[in-house]
């Protein structure tokens, strides 16, 4: 089976930078994904790495260790609308060539002015 | 493109009853699926399917039934509502399970009494 760790909240100040550290045990590893819900709405899919090293797109960056098997999330020059919940999520193989998504339970970001 | 649809947004049922989710994509998306999240919990897959006419079993499939005969609509059935199917339901499609982000649609936010 697989287990995700991540923190429930976390609060940062507008324009600063904030990680969203992600930790896991799975067997059949085989991607990590973050994705980005605003409250009431569906996920939005962020990032991915299935290598490790560093993920940058524009304000967002997504950092993955397979042998520590840890992520993060890292937000730049944050804005009020990336208060959301970030969730991550590990792609393994259950057989057969099919792959499942395994979610974890969240991280509730509040940007304050 | 109307991406990932479904229908209803909202539905209250009374214990026992049945209801049929609906959900359809229109980008010809091999692989669909569905979820639930209930609050403050990751999300939960229920069912997938990685093609029309094949359909497997997620980590909480109990109480829910689906089918794929398209490759566009993928419903789920619930049969028997109980107080513990209370949650927001997500579809999702993904042109293929390797590597490939999940689009997400709007979710049916459905409570049982």
């Amino acid at each position: 089976g697989q287990n995700i760790d991540q923190p429930t909240e976390m609060t940062a100040t507008e324009g600063a930078i904030v990680q969203i550290n992600c930790t896991y045990q799975t067997s059949g590893f085989n991607g990590l994904f973050w994705y980005q819900q605003h409250a009431g709405e569906a996920p939005t899919f962020l990032s991915y790495n299935v290598l490790d090293g560093l993920e940058e797109k524009g304000r967002f960056s997504s950092f993955l260790s397979r042998s520590k098997g840890y992520s993060y999330l890292l937000l730049k020059e944050l804005q009020m609308k990336d208060s959301a919940s970030y969730l991550c999520a590990l792609r393994a193989e259950t057989g057969a060539g099919s792959y499942q998504l395994t979610f974890g339970k969240g991280t509730k970001l509040s940007v304050i002015p | 493109n109307a991406g990932v649809t479904q229908t209803p947004k909202f539905r209250i049922l009374k214990i026992g009853q049945s209801m049929t989710l609906q959900c359809a994509q229109d980008m010809n998306h091999n692989y669909m699926y569905w979820y639930r999240q209930d609050p403050g919990m990751g999300l939960k897959l229920i069912y997938y399917s990685v093609g029309a006419g094949i359909t497997d079993k997620g980590e909480v499939p109990n109480g829910y039934n689906v089918s794929r005969s398209t490759t566009e609509d993928f419903p789920l059935r619930l049969e028997l509502a109980a107080p513990s199917q209370t949650s927001v339901y997500f579809c999702a499609s993904s042109y293929s399970s390797l590597g490939a982000e999940q689009y997400f649609g709007p979710g049916t936010r459905l409570t049982v009494t």
